[in-house]
């Protein structure tokens, strides 16, 4: 069974400061992809990144950063220079590959609450 | 090209009512899914179609829920009765048949009061 770990359900930091946020994933599978979503306060899941399993590069996109480690299980999330507009919940996941390409079911963590204070 | 469209954005029910929503999924996308969050948890898995046929549903909560998607493109998931446990957020999601592109709607919110 897959299981997606987030154990800080509610992060506040003042503007401008940096912030990562933890994942912790479980998984049998030998191939399967691993994605961050926000979800601001207007409710929509906004896709941020995704990152198969057998791709360990670390990636940078602006503020943001994500540290995969295989070692560890983990896909640890770095928002840099914080700002205001980042106040939102994040989803950590987690999805097995299908056979015919792509992925199945995606399993959430419970998500962390993001607040920043300007 | 439209994203993946979900109707009514939010629905207040009472307790033994029944409500439908909608999923409309971008063109051509064989896979829709539907998820669901409760107050406070995580994201669940409900269940997936390939065009018409239910794949997966093994997330569906109980016979209560009805999920259809007839002729391959938008899909209902129909709560009756609702009950006040069924309140949450109701995602939408879908993804061509082969490769990659998973969308996700913005959601319905439903309260059962």
């Amino acid at each position: 069974a897959q299981k997606v770990t987030q154990a800080q359900t509610e992060i506040s930091v003042v503007e401008k400061e940096d912030v990562t946020l933890d994942c912790v994933y479980e998984t049998r599978d030998t191939t399967y992809y691993l994605f961050w979503y926000k979800q601001p306060p207007s409710g929509e899941l906004v896709f941020l990144i995704r990152r198969n399993s057998f791709d360990e590069q670390n990636e940078i996109s602006g503020r943001y950063s994500w540290n995969f480690q295989k070692s560890t299980s983990s896909f640890n999330f770095t928002i840099t220079a914080s700002q205001v507009v980042d106040s939102a919940v994040y989803f950590c996941a987690l999805s097995e590959a299908a056979s015919t390409g792509g992925y199945q079911k995606v399993t959430f963590g419970i998500g962390t609450k993001l607040q920043v204070i300007p | 090209e439209a994203g993946v469209t979900q109707f009514p954005s939010h629905s207040v029910i009472e307790k033994g009512q029944t409500v439908t929503l909608r999923c409309d999924p971008i063109s051509g996308h064989d896979n829709l899914y539907w998820y669901r969050r409760v107050m406070g948890k995580e994201i669940k898995f409900l269940l997936h179609f390939v065009k018409e046929s239910k794949q997966d549903e093994s997330g569906m909560p109980n016979n209560r829920f009805l999920a259809e998607r007839t002729g391959g493109t938008y899909s209902t998931l129909k709560v009756q009765p609702a009950e006040l446990e069924d309140s949450g957020v109701y995602f939408c999601a879908s993804s061509p048949r082969q490769g990659f592109g998973y969308t996700f709607g913005s959601g319905t919110r439903l309260t059962v009061v």
